[in-house]
């Protein structure tokens, strides 16, 4: 069965920090999605990047990149120099071709504090 | 382009009522999905309509049942509410084929008393 694990609860950083948010994922599927949230106290989540099963290619989009290995069934989250903006829960979240893709499985999600 | 709407935004009801939740997606989108999110159990997978049929279903009891319109809009609803079920339930619509990417609605705020 499909699993996302993020194992850090909670993380709190000073601002100008780096911050590496973790996802790990087990799937049996060789074909899937792998998507980032960002959900600020006002509940909505939303989109950061999608990533496919065959594109482990690293991302970067300005202060936030994506580092996918299949090897270790990671897909990792890095902000650098964090602001106080960047203060949210953060979910790592996985669909699978044999859903159709039309379910996301989320990890239990990071909750990130950056502090002025 | 207007976003996923999700009325109401919140609600109080008490134990043993039923509750509606309606979810109106983005235009053109024909999928909606709902999802269950609680401090305890995370973000989980309700169920998916797709030009009104339901298509996936999460592990959940048959007291949560949803429906989709012909125009896609889709409500849920939960029967004989417990405690247990004050939750934010969310909804997202897709745009299938378009690498089925999902957008969420603001949620709907549901106290069971």
């Amino acid at each position: 069965a499909q699993k996302v694990t993020q194992a850090q609860t909670e993380i709190s950083v000073v601002e100008k920090e780096d911050v590496t948010l973790d996802c790990v994922y087990e799937t049996r599927d060789t074909t899937y999605y792998l998507f980032w949230y960002k959900q600020p106290p006002s509940g909505e989540l939303v989109f950061l990047i999608r990533r496919n099963s065959f594109d482990e290619q690293n991302e970067i989009s300005g202060r936030y990149s994506w580092n996918f290995q299949k090897s270790t069934s990671s897909f990792n989250f890095t902000i650098t120099a964090s602001q106080v903006v960047d203060s949210a829960v953060y979910f790592c979240a996985l669909s699978e071709a044999g859903s159709g893709y039309s379910t996301l499985t989320f990890g239990k999600g990071t909750m990130l504090l950056v502090s002025p | 382009k207007a976003g996923v709407t999700q009325t109401p935004r919140y609600l109080i009801k008490t134990r043993g009522q039923q509750v509606t939740l309606s979810c109106s997606p983005i235009s053109g989108h024909r999928s909606v999905s709902w999802y269950q999110q609680t401090p305890g159990q995370g973000l989980q997978f309700l169920f998916e309509y797709f030009s009104e049929t339901q298509r996936n279903k999460g592990n959940f009891p048959g007291r949560f049942s949803g429906r989709q319109f012909s125009n896609s809009r889709s409500e849920m609803n939960v029967s004989t509410l417990e405690l247990g079920d004050s939750a934010l339930y969310l909804c997202a619509s897709t745009l299938v084929g378009s690498y089925n990417e999902q957008f969420f609605g603001p949620g709907t705020r549901l106290t069971v008393l």
